[in-house]
């Protein structure tokens, strides 16, 4: 079936600090993996995606890794700060253009 | 980057009665808009997908004849939801797809009372 798994579902970290989340996908097929930020009672905030045909993609603190073959990917924020404290969300795009979410990760990050 | 509105941002219905939630693409054309429902402290779970001048696909478990789905146009899809319980009320968010990338509305917080 079409499904991704999250984990952790929350993560405390001390500012400064790295926050690792990863998630795994159900279909070898999916080539679009991006990953969401989302404060309460706001719509999710792309912040960074990563296709099938790359291994690794950096955007300042933010990367994602990809590893097809296991079917996983993951997140790394470097250097957190207290402002990047939110619920964190990864994504798989299924046939048809679908994206399923994974559980989401709550990141705490202690001043 | 694109934008897609939904409306309206937050409602209060009665039980019973229905109600229209409208999304849509203002500066490009979605070919499939999805629909999602996300209740408080969990992930985004996806209701439907719809297609311009077609039937919406519901996902499993999900009651077509009580989340009515209407994608007239390429740029407007409405999710209308019919005799609305207390069970109901939770945060409804669309997202536009143009073939490559898929851009979200601000959700609607739905209240049944």
């Amino acid at each position: 079936g079409e499904n991704v798994e999250q984990h952790p579902s929350t993560l405390s970290v001390q500012e400064g600090d790295s926050a690792v989340i990863k998630c795994t996908y159900s279909d070898s097929a999916s080539n679009y993996f991006p990953w969401y930020k989302q404060e309460l009672g706001k719509r999710p905030q792309l912040i960074i995606d990563i296709r099938s045909n790359v291994g690794e993609k950096k955007d300042q603190r933010i990367a994602v890794t990809l590893n097809k073959t296991a079917k996983h990917f993951s997140l790394h924020i470097t250097e957190t700060q207290p402002e990047d404290s939110a619920v964190y969300f990864c994504a798989a795009r299924f046939q048809g253009g679908k994206l399923i979410f994974g559980q989401g990760t709550e990141l705490s990050v202690k001043p | 980057g694109a934008v897609v509105s939904q409306h309206p941002s937050w409602v209060i219905c009665k039980s019973g009665t229905s109600v229209k939630i409208e999304c849509r693409s203002l500066d490009f054309q979605a070919t499939t808009m999805f629909w999602y429902r996300q209740f408080p402290k969990q992930s985004l779970m996806l209701m439907a997908t719809s297609n311009e001048g077609s039937k919406a696909t519901y996902e499993q478990g999900v009651e077509k004849d009580k989340f009515l789905i209407n994608h007239a146009s390429l740029t407007l899809s409405t999710l209308t939801v019919t005799s609305a319980h207390p069970e109901d009320s939770s945060f409804y968010i669309c997202s536009a797809y143009t073939g490559a990338e898929a851009f979200f509305g601000q959700g609607t917080r739905l209240t049944v009372v």
